[in-house]
């Protein structure tokens, strides 16, 4: 079946330490997301990608880094200048461009839940 | 960036009662929409609307969207048990690739 995997689904990090999450979806979409999500604030948009090999920062990029090398695949990895990095962090993925250039409906993985030790 | 903004922020309802979910934005958009996220997982849409667009059904789900107001709302009827979850609206604007969410809406429904 059709969808996006996200592993692992629970994370220990030790402070200092870089850590990669993984993302792979096989919808064969464009366009591919990194949420993060705190309890009571929501969504956060981290990094986004339109198409392989190009990817744009979101709202809170900083300590944070991914890369676009296959459609199929976007990882994120979290790096030790992520000052606050325990979170609950969710990958999502879109068809895109929709007839009006905006995203549609998004299909989201279970998510990855990260805590620092 | 412009978040939308649910309210309220909790709702407990008995099953078989409607429940009654708003957001608000506050720049223009293209589409608005609903998603449902269970306690641990990942969110499933549910709904989109278009800014042409005044209302739209989907089984139990009644959206609105009144862009003069920049407000929408989401309606289930009949609620069940299983409807328990966090509801989130999510919308783009002109020359944005991506969608902003707010913060959600939990809602519990008890049997």
């Amino acid at each position: 079946d059709g969808g996006i995997t996200q592993s692992p689904k629970y994370l220990f990090r030790k402070e200092g330490q870089n850590v990669t999450l993984s993302c792979e979806q096989n919808l064969n979409h464009d366009a591919m997301y990194w949420y993060r999500q705190d309890p009571g604030q929501g969504l956060r948009l981290i990094y986004y990608s339109q198409i392989v090999n190009d990817f744009q920062k979101g709202d809170i990029a900083e300590g944070y880094s991914v890369s676009r090398e296959k459609k199929e695949s976007f990882p994120l990895t979290v790096t030790s200048a992520q000052k606050n990095p325990t979170a609950f962090y969710l990958c999502a993925s879109t068809r895109f461009p929709t007839g009006q250039g905006a995203p549609g409906e998004l299909f989201f993985g279970e998510g990855s839940r990260l805590t620092v030790l | 960036s412009q978040q939308g903004e649910e309210d309220p922020q909790a709702l407990s309802i008995q099953e078989g009662e409607n429940a009654t979910m708003n957001c608000s934005y506050k720049t223009s958009i293209n589409n608005l929409q609903w998603y449902r996220q269970n306690s641990g997982r990942g969110l499933v849409h549910l709904i989109l609307i278009r800014s042409n667009e005044r209302e739209k059904h989907s089984g139990r789900l009644r959206v609105t969207l009144d862009t003069s107001k920049k407000s929408s709302s989401l309606l289930i009827t009949a609620s069940r048990a299983a409807d328990t979850a966090s509801y989130f609206c999510a919308t783009d604007s002109t020359g944005y690739s991506t969608l902003t969410f707010g913060k959600g809406t939990m809602l519990l429904v008890s049997p």
